[in-house]
């Protein structure tokens, strides 16, 4: 079974600095999908970025970015110019591509705090 | 209907009652999701449906939980006699198929407290 790591639980930047989000992950398959998803307090979860695993290129995506690391299996995301609307928590997940159905292993996530 | 839409927000229920949750995914989207996060935690999988047909349940899936997508439209999420360790968020998501691999669209959740 897949697992995925998050080991910052907290983590804070000041507005308009650079922050990077760790995520690792487990798996002995080749083909798949990672996510990172952001989660405001009391709102919805929404897709921040995503990356193919045999696309050997970063994703990017405006200020967010990924350093996808698949032999280390590492997939940290950086956010840039960080603004006070970026605080919430950030959760990494892992989708498969080569088993059926579409379920997300989710890690623990990392709270973001953006200070003023 | 631009989201997905989840019903009530929150339900406050005492031990040993049965709740019904309500999801109504985004209509052109054939796939939806349960999904369940303590407080703290990641979310984690509980079932998914094609259409109407449930094609996995996680073993969290308990025999006091089933899930329901009759017509393959909405989905109920049925709790019987719950218990404290039941208390979390209940997500649901939908996706289609062609594009599940863009992740999904969540809804707000249901927030369940058992007292």
């Amino acid at each position: 079974a897949q697992t995925v790591t998050q080991s910052q639980p907290e983590m804070s930047v000041q507005e308009a600095e650079t922050v990077t989000l760790s995520c690792t992950y487990d798996t002995s398959e080749s083909d798949y999908y990672l996510f990172w998803y952001k989660q405001p307090p009391s709102r919805q979860m929404i897709l921040v970025i995503r990356q193919e695993a045999y696309k050997q290129q970063n994703a990017t995506e405006n200020r967010f970015s990924v350093n996808f690391q698949k032999a280390a299996k590492s997939f940290s995301l950086k956010i840039s110019d960080s603004q006070l609307g970026d605080a919430a928590m950030y959760f990494c997940a892992y989708r498969s591509r080569e088993t059926s159905g579409s379920r997300l292993t989710f890690g623990e996530g990392t709270q973001l705090t953006v200070n003023p | 209907d631009t989201g997905v839409s989840q019903n009530p927000r929150h339900k406050i229920t005492k031990r040993g009652q049965n709740v019904t949750f309500r999801c109504d995914p985004i209509s052109e989207h054939n796939r939806l999701y349960w999904y369940r996060q303590t407080l703290g935690q990641g979310p984690e999988f509980l079932t998914y449906f094609q259409n109407e047909a449930q094609l996995e349940k996680s073993r969290l899936l308990s025999d006091r939980f089933s899930a329901e997508r009759p017509k393959g439209s909405f989905s109920t999420l049925e709790i019987q006699r719950t218990e404290q360790g039941d208390s979390a968020m209940y997500l649901c998501a939908s996706s289609v198929r062609q594009k599940s691999n863009y992740g999904y669209t969540f809804g707000s959740g249901t927030r369940l407290t058992v007292v």
